[in-house]
């Protein structure tokens, strides 16, 4: 069956446009996360839905950063206004359910260079 | 929030070597996990830890939660070029929002035939 996909691969957006990067979870999992990866860093969290449960939105860095999840499958982030340091790869996970042994599966991610 | 300090930043090694790497954190963890990341992918979970000093192999790796909840170890045998890639420990906390998980900076291993 399909994995999670990302669209687009790609994204070069000018400083102060807006983007939206989308997620495509595997089918029938409950749970999306996004996350951000830096150059040589690590995952760095910033949203995450489960079911119809409110998104737990801690890990988003501005107001300027939001997602939505529609009908419970495809998900949307949107970056508003951005910035040169919004620069970075957007990786979507999802899995089963949200619980401690649920294993997280990635999409490709997508490469923002904003100029 | 938590960090975790993951060493070594890179490794270049030769075919055949074994390799250990580990990640340290200031707090503790309920969960830890290693994945693998290739260039251009998402990283893909190679192993994962639910209880203090679970010893856990997958083929030639072999990862361990320390006893303190607050580290870990990666170990891979006998490597061999296919091992090249990023390697991520990250960590989680609690039950709920169980997903939520901190990641280290990764490993950059390098294998030459």
């Amino acid at each position: 069956g399909a994995g999670v996909s990302q669209s687009p691969s790609n994204k070069v957006t000018e400083k102060g446009k807006d983007v939206e990067l989308r997620c495509d979870p595997i089918s029938g999992h409950t749970a999306l996360y996004w996350y951000r990866q830096s150059l040589g860093q690590g995952l760095e969290f910033l949203i995450y839905f489960q079911g119809n449960s409110a998104p737990d939105k801690s890990g988003l860095p501005s107001d300027r950063f939001s997602a939505e999840r529609t009908g419970g499958s495809v998900s949307t982030l949107t970056i508003q206004r951005t910035q040169q340091e919004d620069s970075a790869v957007y990786l979507c996970a999802s899995s089963l359910r949200d619980g401690l042994r649920d294993t997280q599966y990635f999409g490709p991610g997508t490469r923002l260079t904003v100029l | 929030g938590q960090q975790l300090n993951q060493s070594p930043q890179s490794m270049f090694i030769q075919e055949g070597e074994d390799v250990s790497m580990n990640c340290t954190s200031s707090s503790i963890f309920n969960t830890w996990l290693w994945y693998k990341q290739d260039p251009g992918e998402g990283p893909v979970l190679l192993i994962a830890l639910y209880k203090a000093g679970e010893l856990t192999s997958n083929g030639r790796l072999t990862a361990q939660f320390g006893i303190t909840r607050k580290d870990s170890f990666l170990n891979i045998s006998a490597s061999i070029p296919s091992d090249v890639g990023i390697y991520f420990c990250a960590g989680r906390l609690d039950n709920t929002n169980a997903g939520k998980s901190t990641f280290g900076d990764g490993t950059t291993l390098t294998v030459k035939p």
